[in-house]
Formats: structure tokens, sequence, C-alpha cells
């Protein structure tokens, strides 16, 4: 969904640097999340934000850290990259009171 | 802990057949049941939703089937086509709760021509 881009679409780095992974909406949705998709495990939520002021830890977010620089931009980093966090990274949106979310492309982290 | 089980992992299906993944969930919380279509490349994008109201919903070729006592939903794609093969996920949520989607762990489905 053009709506949702995430930058860059495909990444590999070496273990132990620190990476940052950004997500940009331009649906005016105030919730945005972080989900990590690994073959065989589907999708796991690592942090969550309702709002700007609003940043909660889903299931796996050990080695996770975010950042919602404003309603449009929720960015993940890791702050020192191992190589199982090696997976397929999306980034989605939903509206206040709205079921439905919306996914961003994708990045591809490989962590050597 | 797994709160939604899909199965199964992987289904081929010939061209015209039905294609049915099951999921089954834990949380009588749980309100809202949603399915997304995952195709290569892509992020996933919702195909299709039910509330538990309702047994069942169609859109097209695609029907959920909800079993409230149970605790059981499934997928069904009528007339498969080539255009279907893709990775499908379950998820639910608890719409008074703390509004995640929950999501199981997804079925790739072929469908050959």
């Amino acid at each position: 969904d053009a709506d949702v881009t995430q930058t860059p679409r495909n990444r590999i780095t070496k273990t132990g640097k620190r990476i940052m992974l950004e997500c940009s909406q331009t649906k005016g949705h105030d919730r945005m999340y972080w989900y990590r998709q690994d073959p065989g495990l589907g999708l796991r939520l690592i942090y969550y934000s309702f709002d700007v002021k609003d940043i909660n830890k889903g299931e796996i977010s050990d080695g996770y850290s975010v950042s919602r620089q404003a309603q449009a931009k929720f960015s993940l980093s890791l702050e020192s990259a191992i190589p199982n966090q090696t997976a397929l990274y999306f980034c989605a949106t939903s509206d206040l009171g709205a079921d439905t979310q919306y996914f961003g492309p994708g990045t591809r982290l490989t962590v050597l | 802990q797994q709160q939604v089980k899909q199965s199964p992992q992987s289904l081929i299906v010939q061209k015209g057949g039905i294609s049915i993944i099951n999921c089954a969930y834990e949380n009588t919380a749980f309100d809202y049941f949603p399915w997304y279509q995952q195709f290569p490349g892509k992020g996933p994008a919702l195909l299709i939703a039910i509330r538990p109201d309702v047994s069942e919903k169609k859109e097209g070729r695609f029907t959920i089937s909800f079993n409230k006592s149970a605790k059981q939903f499934s997928l069904h794609i009528m007339d498969s086509q080539p255009g279907d093969s893709a990775t499908y996920f379950c998820a639910a949520k608890n719409q008074g709760g703390s509004e995640k989607l929950v999501f199981g762990k997804g079925t790739k489905l072929t469908v050959n021509p």
C-alpha cells in the first residue's frame, strides 16, 4: 500500500551494528505497529503506538526500541543487531476505532 | 503461548477446487476475526473479516465460517484460481481490550493451473 512506506526495503548488516528501520504513512492514522515475520512463525508484534505520546511493547520487544517522531512516522531500531534478528519487518497503521490494519511493503533485514 | 492456531501450514489445490484453511482460538474475549492475504514481496492486506454475531460471511469466492462454541473459524476459497496463490493469515482481536491483533502462523496456498 503506497500510503504506508518503509525504508530501506532491503538491508544487510553485521552483528553488533545499530540499525534503524523507518515507516511513514499518509493515511492520517493515529495507530502504528511494527511486526516481524519469520517463516512458519507468522506475524509477531514488536511494538505499537496509539498516538505520539503512547508507546507499548508487543510480544517480542527485547532487543528492539522505537520512536514515534510524529503522527506519520514510526521508527524501529535494533541497538546491536544479532543474526536471529534476520527477518522481514512490517509496519502497519490503523485508524482510531477501526479494525483494519494497513501494512507497508516490508523491509528484509539480514544480519550476518 | 499461541492464542490463534492455524492449519495447515501449506496447501496445494488444483484450479477450480476448494481451499479450506482452519483456525482455532483460546481467548473467549476475542470478538473480531479477520483474514489477511499476502502475496510474495508485499505486505499483508485485509481479505475478509467476521464478528461472532454471525456464523458465516461471504464475499465473492471467499467465505468465513465461524463456530463460536467450538472456538473455530475457517476460510473457504471456492473455485480456487492460480491468482489466489498467496500466504493467508487468520487473526483475532478483543475490541474491548488491548485492541491488538493476534495472528496465526500462516498458510501458504498454491493453486496449480
